[in-house]
């Protein structure tokens, strides 16, 4: 069974970083475009970032962009992201999911709550 | 903000059918074939219910199907079960995608 796992996640003042990750096994890691989505507790998913499978192309929304950083490590099989100078708004449990095609996520991770509170 | 737009919440009896409809623009669900819905339960993995408007992955049950007419996208749940109380999301690819405000569907 194809098998993502998150952690990382922690309580953060406001300007502080972490760095999320997320090891993933039974899995074709190499052949994915890769995503962290979030889930703001009682709101919506959010799309934050992916990475396609060499890791020379990025893509982040607005809202993260020159603060959060995603990468991936195709020996290690996983994805991190690097989140600098979080901000109470962006609480959130995180999620790593695979790439389906064209933003279409078909395997997900159980999650990692970030908390970002002074 | 999300430029693709579900009504709030959905109920039915145990057996009914039940269809949340997601709206977006010309430019993403009115151009593309790349509609996704996740299902939502707490503390769980979101769930990929449905992809590319109308496919089911492996292991999804068919009581659960896709469709979409111009801008708009819709899944259609069918003999509503307990389980299937969650929350759900749509996703589209294109301009000012990718998820819906969701949906939470009560089961009565």
């Amino acid at each position: 069974e194809v098998q993502l796992v998150e952690s990382g996640g922690d309580l953060v003042q406001p300007g502080g970083s972490l760095r999320l990750s997320c090891g993933t096994s039974r899995f074709p890691f190499t052949t994915y475009w890769m995503n962290w989505v979030r889930h703001v507790p009682g709101k919506g998913l959010e799309w934050v970032a992916n990475i396609n499978q060499d890791g020379s192309v990025k893509n982040y929304v607005d809202s993260v962009k020159g603060r959060f950083t995603i990468s991936r490590d195709n020996a290690k099989k996983s994805l991190y992201l690097q989140m600098n100078s979080l901000r109470v708004e962006d609480t959130a449990v995180y999620y790593c999911a695979s790439d389906l095609g064209y933003l279409q996520f078909d395997y997900w991770g159980q999650g990692t709550l970030v908390t970002v509170s002074s | 903000q999300s430029a693709l737009t579900q009504p709030a919440s959905v109920s039915g009896s145990p057996g009914q059918s039940i269809a949340i409809s997601c709206t977006g623009t010309s430019s993403n669900i009115g151009y593309y074939n790349y509609v996704s819905w996740y299902q939502l339960h707490p503390g769980k993995a979101p769930k990929l219910m449905i992809y590319d408007v109308s496919n089911r992955p492996s292991g999804v049950s068919n009581r659960f199907s896709g469709s979409k007419s111009g801008n708009t996208a819709s899944l259609t749940i069918s003999v509503l079960q307990a389980e299937d109380e969650a929350d759900y999301y749509c996703a589209s690819y294109g301009n000012r995608g990718v998820f819906g405000t969701g949906t939470k569907v009560t089961v009565l």
